[in-house]
């Protein structure tokens, strides 16, 4: 069973600053990691596939990296509306799996 | 513009069974693209998976689930819905339908949600 651990669990920053968050699998997953955003109150909103594409219509601060079991999301420069939960996804064999999340508050 | 929309009990019995329905539109539910899938969010908790359907109407399970999992399409009306029985007070939830789309070589994932029905039991 794939399991995905993020990591910090929260992460307190300011607007401007660099925001890096780790999805780390206990066995590879090759490249097939998604990462979405959730705000509070809204369903999660897809933002990475397949580790590095960015889905239609997110803005180039966000960007991902990684292969096999470690993986980063990484936001350039945080925008007040980028404060929220973070949470990476991987499907094996119709297994589908979501990390347990990281914040990303003030 | 892809649209999907649960509908449902918000309060549902222990040991009753959990009914949601998840009506899609903008898209072809019968599209060879994508699958159809349930997930759930506890009360200040994480993601959890249910389970995924297609529109010939296989489907896969979450393992901790499947033994109170239905999971049926309606293609004519464009729409998916979900049984869960058996539920107790774990199950209260935000439950959450959405698509699953599939790339070539790969997948690209959930890229379009509903905005979520709170079903609490008790």
């Amino acid at each position: 069973e794939i399991v995905l651990t993020q990591s910090p669990a929260t992460l307190s920053l300011s607007p401007g600053e660099r925001a890096t968050l780790s999805c780390r699998a206990n066995e590879s997953v090759k490249y097939y990691l998604a990462w979405y955003q959730q705000k509070r109150g809204q369903p999660p909103r897809l933002l990475i596939s397949e580790a590095s594409n960015r889905a239609t219509g997110i803005p180039a601060r966000f960007s991902g990296s990684g292969f096999g079991t470690d993986f980063t999301l990484t936001i350039s420069s945080l925008e007040p509306e980028d404060f929220a939960v973070y949470y990476c996804q991987h499907r094996v064999d119709w297994r589908i799996t979501f990390g347990g999340g990281t914040k990303v508050e003030i | 513009q892809v649209q999907l929309q649960e509908s449902g009990p918000g309060l549902v019995k222990p040991s009753e069974t959990l009914s949601l329905t998840c009506a899609v539109s903008g898209a072809s539910i019968s599209s060879s693209d994508f699958y159809w899938g349930w997930i759930r969010q506890p009360p200040g908790k994480g993601l959890e998976w249910i389970g995924n359907i297609y529109y010939t109407g296989s489907t896969n399970y979450s393992p901790s689930l499947k033994s109170r999992i239905t999971m049926s399409v309606d293609t004519s009306k464009s729409q998916f819905s979900l049984n869960l029985s058996s539920v107790t007070a774990a199950d209260t939830a935000t439950y959450y339908c959405a698509r699953f789309r599939k790339a070539a070589a790969g997948d690209v994932g959930f890229d379009y949600w509903g905005q979520g029905r709170l079903v609490s039991v008790s």
